[in-house]
Parts: structure tokens; C-alpha cells; sequence
């Protein structure tokens, strides 16, 4: 069956500094893959979406994500994280066969905290 | 252009009664989807609709009710709420390969 793991619960990083949040799926064939951000009391936002070609993809907030098929990894980056960053991650594989094709699967999400 | 909405954002009921939570999208995106949230459990899909007249099961549908009589609302029914039912309820519509587009939630509190 389709799975999606986000190794990390809670990530904090200083703001400026690099990120990079762990998502790794399990699914036979090439995969649809999707990060989400959510600010506190909000609704999912899409960053980014992976269906085929060019491994690295840009998002909006200058976020971009590697698919690396050898690790079954879709990890997500941003050079330097500001303080608007904090928010909650979810990471989404799209399910491609059978009855419900098209829906999602999500990570159990990865919550970043950014210190001043 | 306002996408999609959930109404009401926060509802406190007491256990045994009928709820229903609604939501609303201007797309005229055919698939419509409802999960709720908890802590420790991400998001789970409770239904999905693919048009009008047509839904499906998800991972937790047990206790709830959907209907799908135009394609722009998709409402939800808890058809006698328990302790375990709150969770923040989100909605979402499906563009077109798999990107979903979510509302902004309804936190649901059973008493």
C-alpha cells in the first residue's frame, strides 16, 4: 500500500539558516508528489508539486523540493528560512491506480519552529 | 474570487446531536474531498465525491454522511456526534492531477 513518512515531528531552525524536511513514500510506480505548508488556524497551501520530468522543482516562497526515485525521497529545501516560515508541512503522494485514483495520501506533517 | 468555504469555522455540539458542516467551492472543480485533522494523525480522508450524485468512502468515514446534489457543495453530516468526532474538518476541491485546493477548516468540539 501507498505510504508517506515524514521522519520529523518538530524541526527548529534559527532564522536565516538553511532547511531541508524529510519526506519519504512508498509506492510502486512513478509517483505524483506534493508538499503543503499550514499556518496556524489555516487551510492547506500547496508550495510545490512534483508529476514528472526535471527532479528539482521551484515552489512560491522559495521553497523547492528533489525527487530522488533511488531513495524514494521528495525532500524539501529553502536556503534561508524567515520567521514567517513557522508553520506545519505535509508531505502527499498522489494515488494513481485503481478506485481511488487521483486522491492523496498525506505525511503525518513535520512542524517547523523558527528562533529569532 | 472566493475558492472554496467551509461554514461554520467553529462549532460546539453535544454528543448524540446531528451536525453539518458545509462547504463551497466557485471552480466547478468535479472532485470534492472532506478529511479531518488530529494531532498525531495528519490529515484522513473521510469522503470523496467525483461529481455530482457519486461518493465514496474514505480511510474514516464511519459516523458520517455526504451528499453531493450540485457540484459546488459538498456537505458533511455527523448523524449523531461522539467525543471522538472532534477534529478540525477541512474541505478540498481537485483541479485537475491530483493538485487538491483546501478551505479553511471548521473546528468542531463535541461536548
Amino acid at each position: 500500500a501507498q505510504s508517506v513518512t515524514q521522519p520529523d515531528i518538530h524541526i527548529t531552525v534559527s532564522e536565516g539558516a538553511s532547511l531541508e524536511l524529510r519526506c519519504n513514500y512508498s509506492y510502486g510506480a512513478t509517483p505524483y508528489l506534493f508538499w503543503y505548508v499550514q499556518s496556524p488556524g489555516q487551510g492547506l497551501q500547496l508550495l510545490l508539486k512534483y508529476f514528472s520530468g526535471d527532479t528539482l522543482v521551484q515552489g512560491i516562497k522559495g521553497f523547492e523540493a528533489e525527487f530522488k526515485r533511488s531513495q524514494s525521497s521528495f525532500n524539501l529545501r529553502k536556503p534561508s528560512v524567515h520567521w514567517s516560515d513557522a508553520a506545519e508541512y505535509f508531505c502527499a503522494v498522489g494515488v494513481i491506480y485503481g478506485g481511488s485514483q487521483g486522491n492523496l495520501i498525506f505525511g503525518k506533517g513535520t512542524k517547523l519552529s523558527v528562533k529569532p | 474570487d472566493a475558492g472554496i468555504t467551509q461554514s461554520p469555522r467553529y462549532k460546539i455540539t453535544e454528543t448524540g446531536r446531528q451536525v453539518t458542516l458545509m462547504c463551497h467551492q466557485t471552480w466547478s472543480h468535479s472532485y470534492m474531498f472532506w478529511y479531518r485533522q488530529d494531532l498525531g494523525h495528519g490529515l484522513r480522508l473521510i469522503y470523496y465525491s467525483a461529481a455530482a450524485d457519486i461518493t465514496d468512502k474514505g480511510e474514516v468515514s464511519d459516523g458520517y454522511v455526504v451528499s453531493r446534489s450540485k457540484t459546488e457543495n459538498f456537505p458533511l453530516t455527523l448523524e449523531s456526534a461522539t467525543r471522538s468526532q472532534t477534529s478540525v474538518y477541512f474541505c478540498a476541491s481537485r483541479k485537475d492531477r491530483h493538485e487538491q485546493y483546501f478551505g479553511p477548516g471548521t473546528r468542531l468540539t463535541v461536548t
